[in-house]
């Protein structure tokens, strides 16, 4: 079956640069959510989209910023990169919103600050 | 506020051998629900279950059981003759009904199962 596809799959920038993380939900997906996965630590929510609207808003930096497109796809864009922003960026999907909703979650972008 | 422990970091036991992971809860709501997660080396977050607040039933699924109990707000998971590609870190996590606009995920801090050969 068709899963969450996360790309890229790793990305190493320096400092102050900017990245972009993308984000293809399962086919039929409306809902979108990323997480932060500090080293050794457990996800952390940062932001969800249900149908191209903001959902839901964690303790996402104000650097980053995100949205959902027509096509359901999502982006994670993150600027003036900080050392700390190193982590493991989870995309997960679901179909339909709701706190029942099991979110299936992609591999995962590893993101190195140098 | 709602809040998930796993007071487990790691347990390592020898293969074959069953074991079972902690997890406790926290929450306000009457009505949440509760997932396990596991993620492997390769670190992909893989969905295990889903368990909503009004049913209590256990369930088996193969070498995997969990255990829910609302008296003592624990969702405990049993996996049996453990195999060495169960060696993972396993989250619990718990997300609330009460506004249905939050659909985050709370985590536990994961624990880390190392099956041994």
């Amino acid at each position: 079956a068709a899963g969450v596809i996360q790309s890229p799959r790793h990305l190493i920038k320096e400092k102050r640069e900017t990245a972009t993380l993308k984000c293809y939900p399962i086919p039929r997906h409306d809902t979108v959510y990323w997480y932060q996965q500090g080293p050794g630590q457990d996800p952390q929510f940062l932001i969800s989209f249900y149908e191209k609207m903001q959902s839901d808003k964690g303790s996402i930096p104000d650097r980053f910023s995100a949205q959902q497109f027509s096509d359901y796809h999502s982006e994670l864009n993150m600027s003036s990169l900080e050392l700390g922003d190193s982590a493991l960026y989870f995309c997960a999907s679901s179909r339909g919103r709701g706190p029942h909703q099991p979110q299936h979650f992609g591999d995962g972008t590893r993101l190195s600050i140098l | 506020a709602q809040k998930v422990t796993q007071a487990q970091t790691e347990i390592s036991v020898v293969e074959k051998e069953d074991v079972t992971l902690d997890c406790v809860y926290e929450t306000r709501d009457t009505t949440y629900y509760l997932f396990w997660y596991k993620q492997p080396p390769s670190g992909e977050l893989v969905f295990l279950i889903r368990r909503n607040s009004f049913d209590e039933q256990n369930e088996i699924s193969g070498r995997y059981s969990w255990n829910f109990q609302k008296s003592t707000s624990s969702f405990n998971f049993t996996i049996t003759a453990s195999q060495v590609v169960d060696s993972a870190v396993y989250f619990c996590a718990l997300s609330e009904a009460s506004n249905f606009g939050n659909e985050k995920l709370t985590f536990g801090t994961g624990t880390r199962l190392t099956i041994i050969p």
